[in-house]
């Protein structure tokens, strides 16, 4: 079975501090690994992805995360938060098939 | 080119009716996934459609059902609505080959209220 742990469901960061967002998996194949952003009342936005390739991923918006199979992790970060980073992030991985498994997200509140 | 169209946006509904919500996938893309998203069970996979056949399914009740058409649009269906059907619904579209270039893209969602 498959599933995705996120480590904190809020996370305040001030701008232009480093945000890092936590995510472990379990998986007995394979994975591949997403991230998505999730504004409020929208759908959510691919930012970057882990297919096997490269373990350091860069996404759009200055995000990037690192696969450390190791330590069964994928977490995502930025080095200088900006407003416009408030939103809420969820971590996502696909084994088998198409279907999406996603953790329980976490919402990031930026202070000024 | 179009994103993922999903309709209507909005949507209320009173327990024991039904409902059906539309999803257009990016032109091209043959499989549509859909999503439940509640506050208290996240985001929850619902079921896939690949070339109108259903690929995959959750551990949703018989009460949802779906389907797609010939031209990848997909329908899902709640019947007997129920207070905790309360929700977004949200599709994805995909190519459906899966592989190194998978990428699911979602629509905006549909929001539910069962009152």
């Amino acid at each position: 079975a498959q599933s995705v742990t996120q480590l904190g469901s809020h996370v305040s960061v001030s701008e232009g501090a480093l945000v890092l967002l936590r995510c472990n998996y379990s998986s007995s194949v394979p994975p591949y690994l997403f991230w998505y952003v999730q504004y409020p009342n929208q759908g959510l936005q691919l930012l970057l992805k882990y297919t096997s390739a490269a373990t350091l991923v860069k996404g759009i918006n200055g995000f990037e995360a690192e696969f450390k199979k190791s330590e069964t992790s994928f977490h995502l970060t930025k080095p200088s938060a900006h407003m416009s980073d408030a939103a809420e992030y969820f971590c996502a991985l696909k084994a088998a098939g198409n279907k999406l498994t996603f953790g329980g997200g976490t919402r990031v509140l930026v202070k000024p | 080119k179009a994103g993922v169209t999903q309709t209507p946006r909005y949507l209320i509904k009173t327990r024991g009716q039904q409902v059906t919500l539309s999803c257009s996938p990016i032109s091209g893309h043959r499989s549509v996934s859909w999503y439940q998203q509640t506050p208290g069970q996240g985001l929850q996979f619902l079921f896939e459609y690949f070339s109108e056949t259903q690929r995959n399914k959750g551990n949703f009740p018989g009460r949802f059902s779906g389907r797609q058409f010939s031209n990848s649009r997909s329908e899902m269906n709640v019947s007997t609505l129920e207070l905790g059907d309360s929700a977004l619904y949200l599709c994805a579209s995909s190519s459906g080959t899966g592989g190194l270039n998978f990428e699911a893209f979602f629509g905006q969602g549909t929001r539910l209220t069962v009152v």
